[in-house]
């Protein structure tokens, strides 16, 4: 069955450290994954989109990698802050146009 | 711009009521899309919409409705409401597909309880 897999546990850092998140995915071959941010009560906001070919991208504090042999994402703020404190969620378009599914979303609790 | 806006924020039914969940962009958006998000279950997928006219079945299509006759407006219809949908629904639109700037932009959610 497909699916993507995102740590259901929170993860707990102190300010200034670098989080990684991880998006792992199964029985999907997407073209773009992205990630969103959501905070408690509100809708998730876009953050990045990476494409196949793009190993890696950047915006300012994040950072996305896309293995597609490995089948995963990775997602990094560097220096965290307590500001970064959110889920997290990743999605994919499973057939290439607008549709996109969800991963569960790991939260980050970044502590001062 | 308003951005994706979503009517009402909460809403309490008994069960077997129906009800109909709005969601409006002023974005020119043609692509809109209905989600529900349950603890531990993620975003999934209801229904969608590539154009005024156009609607397709998600994930989770059972005991829903929608219908898009303008660009603007993607109403939800729960047609026999049940304790199973109780959720936290979100809209969302997004752009004409041009493969790599897609990015959806999401409402602020309507939290439904059904008793």
């Amino acid at each position: 069955s497909q699916k993507i897999e995102q740590n259901s546990e929170a993860l707990n850092i102190q300010e200034g450290k670098t989080a990684t998140l991880t998006c792992n995915y199964t029985n999907y071959s997407p073209a773009y994954l992205q990630w969103y941010r959501q905070d408690p009560g509100r809708g998730p906001v876009f953050l990045l989109l990476i494409r196949e070919n793009e190993k890696e991208k950047r915006k300012e504090r994040l950072k996305v990698t896309f293995d597609t042999t490995l089948k995963q994402s990775l997602f990094h703020i560097t220096a965290s802050q307590p500001a970064d404190s959110a889920t997290y969620l990743c999605a994919l378009h499973p057939d290439g146009f607008q549709k996109l599914v969800f991963g569960t979303g790991t939260r980050l609790l970044v502590s001062p | 711009n308003a951005g994706v806006t979503q009517t009402p924020k909460f809403q309490v039914l008994k069960t077997g009521q129906s009800m109909t969940l709005q969601c409006a962009q002023d974005m020119n958006h043609e692509y809109m899309s209905w989600y529900r998000q349950d603890p531990g279950m993620g975003l999934r997928l209801i229904h969608y919409s590539v154009g005024a006219g156009i609607t397709d079945q998600g994930e989770v299509p059972n005991g829903y409705n929608v219908s898009r006759s303008t660009t603007e407006d993607f109403p939800l219809r729960l047609l026999s409401a049940a304790p199973s949908q109780t959720s936290v629904y979100f809209c969302a639109s997004s752009p004409p597909w041009r493969g790599s700037t897609d990015t959806q932009y999401f409402g602020p959610g309507t939290r439904l309880t059904v008793l």
